[in-house]
Parts: structure tokens; sequence; C-alpha cells
């Protein structure tokens, strides 16, 4: 079974619709995370969610609006997309605290475009 | 702003070579981390190295941290061809909020 899902797994949409990317683990990880990779593979945190509490939220613009409805879920809709929306977004998940030797388990990621 | 460097930003070398990859960062930490990223995929956690670590080892890989430096390197020993991937450090700041910050990544490719 897959550790941390996300879909879609491609997403291809016009400049200006709603767009909501799921990710779910069943790794019994009480953290959840959004990173976006750009084109130069450049990854940068977005948003992390503790026991279904905001407790990262980088400059990020409120198009951006993340959803925990419990520890095991964690979705991102994005609003009016622009074309420098474009990248792909990684979920990932890991125990809380810097005691854990296993690090984050990433999901394979949802490659959007915007057109 | 970004937390690591990395460097090379890209190396090619043949099977059975010895590949090293440095990573610089700026702030204190509580550990580092590498993540290997084949292409098109996941990034997968390969080692994490506490701050009071000097080195560790897991199979071919064997990472360092100089914090004085604020610096690590991992190396791959006997790379194979399925090494070929871009490998990423990531800090996990004493700062809190168990936040990683990753570097710029290196793409190594291993040839036959």
């Amino acid at each position: 079974d897959t550790a941390v899902s996300q879909t879609p797994k491609y997403l291809v949409t016009q400049m200006g619709n709603d767009k909501s990317i799921k990710c779910e683990q069943n790794l019994g990880h009480d953290t959840m995370y959004w990173y976006k990779q750009d084109s130069k593979k450049f990854l940068k945190i977005m948003f992390s969610y503790n026991n279904k509490e905001l407790i990262i939220n980088e400059t990020v613009p409120n198009r951006f609006s993340p959803k925990s409805p419990d520890k095991a879920h964690l979705n991102l809709h994005i609003n009016s997309l622009e074309l420098g929306d474009s990248a792909v977004y990684f979920c990932a998940s890991s125990h809380h605290g810097t005691a854990d030797r296993a690090g984050y388990t990433f999901g394979s990621g949802t490659r959007l475009t915007v057109v | 702003s970004q937390q690591g460097e990395e460097d090379p930003q890209a190396l090619s070398i043949q099977e059975g070579e010895n590949a090293t990859m440095n990573c610089s960062y700026k702030t204190s930490i509580n550990n580092l981390q590498w993540y290997r990223q084949n292409s098109g995929r996941g990034l997968v956690h390969l080692i994490l190295i506490r701050s009071n670590e000097r080195e560790k080892h897991s199979g071919r890989l064997r990472v360092t941290l100089d914090t004085s430096k604020k610096s690590s390197s991992l190396l791959i020993t006997a790379s194979r061809a399925a090494d070929t991937a871009s490998y990423f450090c990531a800090t996990d700041g004493s700062g809190g909020g168990n936040k990683l910050t990753f570097g710029t990544g290196t793409q190594l490719k291993v040839e036959l």
C-alpha cells in the first residue's frame, strides 16, 4: 500500500480556474506538509499541519488554502490559478519533532500545468 | 531564503566510482538529512545526521557533518547506474517548527 498518496498525478487547467489536490497518508504520522518544486527543482515549503492544526504557513498567496479534515489527510485548494502556479506539488508526512530518524515520507507529486 | 547550497550542481561518473556531494547551510540546525529524487518521482529519505554527530554510515552511504563550517557531505561508494538521481540535503533548523529546508540539489549521473 502506498504510504503517502496524492491525487491527481497530473493536472492541466486554464488560468483562472479553481482546483484541488488531495493527499492521504497511512503511516500514522501526526504532521503533514505541502511543498512546491519549481522547474529548477527548487523545493519550498508551503504549509504544515500537526494533528489538523496549521503550524507553518510560509509566504504563500492566499489563493492557496490547505484543509486538514483529520491527521491522515491534507488537501490543497487553489483559487484563480495563474501561469506561475505551474509546478510539481509534493505532499509529505512525518512524526513531529526532531527525534525521529525516518525523516519525511513524500508522495509522488502532482504536476500542475496552468495554460 | 534558501538554506542549503549544494555542490556540484551536476556530477557524472562511471559505474564503480565514488560520488561525493557537498552541502552548505546558513543557520544552526537540529539535524541534517539527505534525500534522493529519481526523475519524475517523489523524494526518498536516505539518512539523517544529528547536530552532535560527525559521521554516519548506511550501506554504501557515508555522511559527514561539520557544524563549525556549516557543511555536510554525502559519499556514495561503488556507484551503480541505479544511483542516477538528484540528491538533496535538507536542514531541520533549531528554531523549531519541524520544518525541513532543502538545498538546491546535485544531479548525479552514473554511466555504465
